[in-house]
């Protein structure tokens, strides 16, 4: 049973689409989520955290639902350099845990002019 | 802006040659993690380091591989008779609280088991 799993991809989309990315996790003790970007053989970075409440940063935005344990990212307006895999992430940070982060396989964006 | 630094960014070795990759956290930081991904395969738990002692590992890291901090700075992880399938990127991460768990990954270490 996949941990973390996520829309295969490839999204193609043209310069200043929207497009979303969901994911779901299978561990309903999972505390932390978090969405990173990676791009072309180099190292994860964090795109923004996400929390029950939902929160923006500029065109994107992530929204969590415990319930469902899903979780998506919204791009507006996507740019040329928004091309990369995008990886969901959860902490499961209870307990003893130092909190080891499970990450999904990722789904890679690319956008075209 | 400090970052997480890792060497060397790509090592070639033969089968079951021993491989040290070393990491040097950003230095306020408390809590150290080496993951590890495969080509084309998603990014991978091995093992997580907090004052001076494994605090928790996953099933990849078996006894071949370790970790050390041997002195203050650095960070390493061990790999003692590589194996083909060790192929893969090796990442260290750090962060500087538990609950803070933001990780700072280094640009990695590209390892190939020939």
């Amino acid at each position: 049973r996949k941990e973390v799993e996520q829309d295969p991809g490839p999204f193609n989309v043209p310069e200043g689409a929207t497009v979303a990315f969901n994911c779901t996790y299978s561990n309903s003790a999972s505390q932390s989520f978090f969405w990173y970007r990676q791009d072309c053989r180099k190292e994860p970075k964090l795109l923004m955290s996400v929390y029950s409440s939902g929160n923006e940063d500029g065109r994107f935005t992530a929204q969590l639902n415990r319930a469902s344990q899903y979780i998506s990212l919204l791009i507006r307006d996507s740019k040329l350099s928004d091309s990369a895999t995008y990886l969901c992430v959860v902490n499961m940070n209870y307990g003893g845990s130092q909190g080891n982060l499970i990450f999904g396989k990722g789904t890679k964006l690319s956008v075209k002019p | 802006e400090p970052e997480v630094t890792q060497t060397p960014s790509h090592q070639v070795t033969q089968m079951g040659q021993e491989v040290i990759l070393r990491c040097v956290p950003i230095s306020n930081h408390l809590y150290f993690y080496w993951y590890r991904q495969i080509l084309g395969q998603k990014v991978e738990f091995l093992v997580s380091f907090y004052n001076n002692e494994i605090s928790e590992k996953s099933e990849i890291f078996d006894d071949q591989f370790s970790v050390e901090r041997p002195d203050g700075s650095n960070f390493t992880l061990k790999i003692r008779s590589t194996k083909l399938e060790d192929s893969a990127m090796y990442f260290c991460a750090s962060n500087p609280t538990e609950m803070n768990t933001e990780a700072f990954f280094g640009q990695g270490t590209r390892l190939t088991v020939v």
